[in-house]
């Protein structure tokens, strides 16, 4: 099946400043690539997504890049603020979604 | 509106004894539906997933089996539990296989 790999574990960084998540996947069949954010306690919840025919997408402070030659995908969130802090998790799917370990950010005021 | 409804929200079993969660999704047909484990440091780990009524795709071998006996439910079971059983189980739907995965609420389970 598919396997994806997300770095870092954990992410540390100051109010406004920016975080970066990176993720890569196996499969070259694999051609759905979203993004769920899980806060303490809560279900996983889609914040964006991005499809194979797209290389980039934007929403607001979050964007996602994805370069399917390389096989890696990316989370970009700008201007953080400590409600961003939460577990990210990132997904690739060919049958089924498959999750990366995800990343605990942590945003300081 | 769609909604999908786990249960129960936490679990305390022993070791050895049967298990079912059960979970079930209103207000569309004939979605995916998916069982993942979250364990620590583990992230989410598919178990099991289902196009269809009958259909099962398992990804790890495992102590445990899920089934679809209706169209909107999805159960997962085991027939003797193990330590390593323990986990937070969240069921999830979707309309087609690479489309966004709803989530339930989750049940946390703790096998002592």
């Amino acid at each position: 099946g598919e396997n994806v790999e997300q770095h870092p574990s954990t992410l540390s960084v100051q109010e406004g400043d920016s975080a970066v998540i990176k993720c890569t996947y196996s499969d070259s069949a694999s051609n759905y690539f979203p993004w769920y954010k899980q806060e303490l306690g809560k279900r996983p919840q889609l914040i964006i997504d991005i499809r194979s025919n797209v290389g980039e997408k934007k929403d607001q402070r979050i964007a996602v890049t994805l370069n399917k030659t390389a096989k890696h995908f990316s989370l970009h969130i700008t201007e953080t603020q400590p409600e961003d802090s939460a577990v990210y998790f990132c997904a690739a799917s060919m049958d089924a979604l498959n999750f990366g370990k995800g990343t605990s950010l942590l945003v300081t005021p | 509106s769609q909604t999908i409804h786990q249960w129960p929200a936490t679990l305390v079993q022993p070791v050895g004894s049967p298990l079912s969660l059960e979970c079930t999704v209103e207000g569309t047909s004939n979605p995916n539906l998916y069982w993942y484990r979250q364990a620590a440091g583990r992230g989410l780990q598919l178990l099991f997933y289902s196009v269809g009524i009958g259909q099962i795709s398992s990804e790890v071998p495992q102590n445990l089996s899920a089934s679809r006996p209706q169209d909107r439910q999805f159960i997962l079971s085991s027939k003797k539990l193990l330590l390593s059983d323990s986990g937070f189980y969240l069921c999830a739907w979707s309309v087609h296989r690479r489309t966004e995965a709803f989530f339930g609420q989750g049940t946390r389970l703790t096998v002592v």
